[in-house]
């Protein structure tokens, strides 16, 4: 088992350029969550998915989409990148609900310049 | 308004003496509290939880305390070990009822305390 892999591990983008950001789990989780983490903030949900098809907004979702189109993907968007959204970037899984351990990947260091 | 708050940044602690890490959270409808632990460049990982009914949970030298009345939780790790240094973050989630059964207990995180053991 891979686990929970994000792809790429480092991004540095100019203010207005888009992306995405992979992510992918091998363990056949119904959960899957976006979090940024910023100094002094914690990890904040951004989006997250319940399951193949739907999704829903976490607590900072402005300026980022998603689509969970499959069990195992979970990419995030960055429609216009903007220097806020400098952050790094976690993806998680877990067996259920979010409550239940969450697996996550090593993360993605962002930088928007 | 940050509805869980890890109020020390970092602790310091000696190796085989006790560290104690706090979170205290403003919600009442709260219902159940996680602990992770993050190394430099790597994800959180899942420590231990406990459920709003209990007010201990123990895992080898780890044991989460819950003071309801207080709002506070607290982390204790016994022995430290220099392999504990990391970052810690608590946790909260709120009932799976909540919000019309669609909570799917998401969880609000604190800001984390930076844990330094020192051999």
């Amino acid at each position: 088992n891979a686990g929970v892999t994000q792809t790429p591990k480092f991004q540095v983008l100019k203010t207005g350029q888009s992306m995405t950001l992979q992510c992918a789990q091998d363990m056949n989780h119904e959960y899957m969550s976006w979090y940024r983490q910023d100094p002094g903030m914690g990890l904040r949900l951004i989006h997250y998915s319940v399951g193949a098809g739907i999704t829903d907004q976490g607590e900072v979702p402005n300026g980022y989409n998603v689509s969970r189109s499959t069990t195992e993907d979970f990419p995030l968007r960055l429609l216009s990148a903007a220097p806020s959204q400098t952050s790094v970037y976690f993806c998680a899984s877990s067996r259920g609900l979010a409550r239940n351990e969450q697996f996550f990947g090593p993360g993605t260091r962002l930088t928007v310049l | 308004d940050q509805q869980v708050k890890q109020n020390s940044p970092s602790l310091s602690v000696q190796e085989g003496r006790i560290s104690i890490l706090n979170c205290d959270y403003t919600n009442s409808m709260f219902d159940y509290f996680l602990w992770y632990k993050k190394y430099p460049a790597e994800g959180p990982t899942f420590l231990i939880s406990i459920s709003s009914i209990k007010d201990k949970n123990e895992d080898g030298r780890f044991t989460v305390f819950l003071n309801k009345s207080a709002k506070h939780l607290s982390l204790h790790i016994v022995p430290s070990q220099p392999g504990d240094s990391a970052v810690y973050f608590c946790a909260a989630s709120f009932p799976l009822w909540e919000a019309g059964g669609t909570s799917y207990g998401k969880l609000t995180f604190g800001q984390g305390t930076i844990l330094t053991v020192h051999p």
